[in-house]
């Protein structure tokens, strides 16, 4: 089964800090991968998504892949309490139904609290 | 746009009992994709529908099966209820068959209770 791990959590910051969330995956035939948030209650949202080796910045958002270790980041700068969710980690792996179907395989997620 | 919509939003039903739950996409959209979450294992992928044609499937039991419509609206069946079912059910619409670079669009969710 392919994986996708995170820590998770609950993981504190301050306001305005940066928060550094992490993921790790186990297929190393995975390319993709995705933040998505979740807010109690509520449907995961797309963040951003990445595929290439390095960093990616939307805004207060910067996803970092490093394809080698087998490892993505998401890091918010200036935290908000708005922030405060379930951030979720997803990567494209081959799926049950075997060569050639694809699925997402998402992390359980990490529950992110900014404190004002 | 309307968003993606689910039915019903929340369903009480006791084990053995089957159950039938329905998603309509994004307009334009023709690929739906299925979705348990639970707080032990996740969010963890069902399967996918794509022009009325089942693409990916993951790793559940035949208890659960889906369809899609030639409108792209999705139902997901689930028969036989187990406690372990109880579980919010999420669909995701997208205009392209995935997994992909493509949004996909969540719906609010059923939340299915197995009494």
């Amino acid at each position: 089964q392919k994986e996708v791990e995170q820590n998770s959590g609950p993981l504190s910051v301050p306001e305005g800090a940066i928060a550094s969330l992490n993921c790790t995956y186990s297929d190393r035939g995975s390319q993709s991968f995705f933040w998505y948030r979740q807010y109690s209650g509520k449907s995961p949202e797309l963040i951003m998504f990445i595929y290439s080796n390095g960093d990616k910045e939307d805004g207060r958002f910067t996803a970092q892949l490093n394809k080698a270790s087998q490892y993505v980041s998401l890091l918010i700068r200036d935290s908000q309490p708005s922030d405060s969710a379930t951030y979720l980690c997803a990567g494209i792996t081959i799926a049950y139904s075997g060569a050639g179907s694809y699925q997402l395989t998402f992390g359980k997620g990490t529950k992110l609290s900014v404190i004002p | 746009k309307a968003g993606v919509t689910q039915t019903p939003r929340y369903l009480i039903k006791t084990r053995g009992q089957q159950v039938t739950l329905s998603c309509s996409p994004i307009s334009g959209h023709r690929s739906v994709s299925w979705y348990q979450q639970t707080p032990g294992q996740g969010l963890q992928f069902l399967f996918e529908y794509f022009s009325e044609t089942q693409r990916n499937k993951g790793n559940f039991p035949g208890r659960f099966s889906g369809r899609q419509f030639s409108n792209s609206r999705s139902e997901m069946n689930v028969s036989t209820l187990e406690l372990g079912d109880s579980a919010l059910y999420l669909c995701a619409s997208s205009e392209v068959a995935g997994p992909s670079t493509d949004t996909q669009y969540f719906g609010p969710g059923t939340r299915l209770t197995v009494l």
